[in-house]
């Protein structure tokens, strides 16, 4: 079936320095979202994005946190600098549509910040 | 905001009976969807079931769930268990659209079957 793909699967990184999550959506999908999942607890939604501008974002999409998909490439996370409470596995999604509309997710990137 | 409370964290159940899951949700929206992720170690996330109408069952794959709104609820069942249904199992809902926009997890259950 569809697959959207996440590279990296896992990133450890200094604090304070800058990462970059990229995902590589479904090829016609137009709707892009990030989900964050701290150990132990329920993915929480961070942002969606479509037509090159963020939709909506949650209160945890910290000014920190920005995305963007240039020319139709990766849809990427940046986190600029990065705490130590970012290190979570971040879920890249995509879909064809919103309404009614089937969700595809990457296996996610675990991040851990040090 | 929005919230789902999936009240098991962990079921085990031997090969053969019954399964059932709770989920059960708080909204504003007066349309709201639910739906059945789930998630194989090292895999991703996939759906497995999305809700129908009010008191309209919904299948696939041997799983079955009904949107019950005046119980907020939306469990999973399935009436025999195999080893490869062991996996984490996520209810998720969307508020207003019924898509994709923005999806409100709950902790999610880890359900194994055992032989």
């Amino acid at each position: 079936g569809p697959k959207v793909l996440q590279i990296p699967s896992h990133q450890i990184i200094d604090m304070g320095q800058m990462v970059t999550l990229n995902c590589d959506p479904v090829s016609n999908h137009l709707y892009f979202y990030w989900y964050k999942q701290i150990l132990g607890q329920q993915m929480e939604f961070l942002v969606n994005f479509y037509n090159g501008k963020v939709m909506e974002k949650s209160k945890l999409f910290k000014d920190q946190f920005s995305v963007e998909r240039p020319d139709g490439s990766y849809f990427t996370l940046k986190i600029q600098p990065t705490a130590l409470e970012d290190s979570a596995v971040y879920f890249c999604a995509s879909s064809a549509g919103q309404a009614n509309t089937e969700v595809f997710f990457g296996k996610g990137t675990r991040l851990t910040v040090v | 905001g929005d919230s789902v409370t999936q009240t098991e964290g962990l079921v085990t159940l031997t090969e053969g009976l019954p399964v059932m899951l709770n989920c059960t949700y708080q909204t504003i929206y007066s349309n709201a969807f639910l739906f059945w992720y789930v998630h194989y170690l090292n895999e991703s996330p996939w759906l497995l079931l999305r809700s129908s109408t009010d008191n309209k069952r919904t299948e696939h794959q041997g799983f079955h769930a009904t949107l019950h709104k005046s119980s907020s609820s939306f469990h999973l069942q399935k009436s025999s268990a195999q080893l490869s249904d062991s996996a984490l199992y996520y209810c998720a809902l969307s508020g207003y659209t019924g898509g994709a926009d923005r999806l409100t997890f709950g902790k999610g259950t880890q359900l194994i079957i055992q032989p």
